[in-house]
């Protein structure tokens, strides 16, 4: 079964500029999640994505935002990126949560540098 | 903000040595989950824990969930060079997204 994916691999752009990160679940998982993770910084809760709503987001500005399409696979914009916007970009998915635990699994992640 | 800490931050030790890697909140979780990563990939899942006093053992690595489900460990038997990595913990507060820790650097000596 394959598992999250995730494109670009690497992405570089310039201050000002618009990033697109796409991400495709594992198949069966309604639920998809961003998260930053910058140096030094861990990982930071970006976007959650369910049956094609935004259910929940971090402490970041709008000009992140995303969408998830009805075939669960999702995308994340990032308008006027700033230098700080550099980091790994990792999409995650899970079952949906009705109760309970879940689990989440992640893809390799998007690196995008800003200059 | 952090609601998880992990420690500790750094651990380096030789291989076929034990250790030990913690992860505190002051907030109950409802479960909690260990990954591990390396340079430039995504986190990989190794363990869930949702029941207080709950112990998972994964070959060499054991996992204890604390009794008032706000604490973690992850402990490493004769670890080995192939156990280097980022361990991070991760707690769900029943708040619809996963609090990571900042993790614990791990460096297995040949």
């Amino acid at each position: 079964e394959a598992g999250v994916t995730q494109s670009p691999t690497h992405l570089i752009k310039t201050r000002g500029q618009q990033a697109t990160l796409r991400c495709s679940p594992i198949s069966g998982h309604t639920s998809v999640y961003w998260y930053q993770q910058a140096l030094g910084l861990g990982l930071q809760f970006l976007l959650w994505y369910d049956e094609g709503e935004e259910r929940n987001r971090g402490n970041f500005p709008p000009r992140f935002s995303g969408r998830q399409f009805p075939n669960y696979s999702s995308e994340l914009n990032v308008n006027a990126l700033e230098l700080e916007d550099s980091a790994l970009y990792l999409c995650a998915s899970s079952l949906r949560r009705t109760s309970g635990t879940y689990e989440q699994y992640f893809g390799p992640g998007t690196r995008l540098t800003v200059t | 903000t952090q609601l998880l800490e992990q420690s500790p931050q750094f651990l380096s030790i030789q291989e076929g040595e034990n250790l030990t890697v913690y992860c505190n909140s002051s907030s109950v979780f409802s479960s909690l989950q260990w990954y591990r990563q390396e340079p430039g990939e995504g986190p990989v899942l190794l363990v869930t824990v949702v029941t207080g006093g709950e112990v998972k053992k994964l070959k060499r690595l054991t996992f204890q969930f604390g009794d008032a489900r706000k604490d973690s460990s992850l402990h490493i038997t004769a670890a080995q060079p192939g156990d280097t990595g980022l361990y991070l913990c991760a707690g769900d507060f029943n708040d619809y997204k996963l609090s990571f820790g900042a993790g614990t650097t791990v460096t297995v000596r040949a």
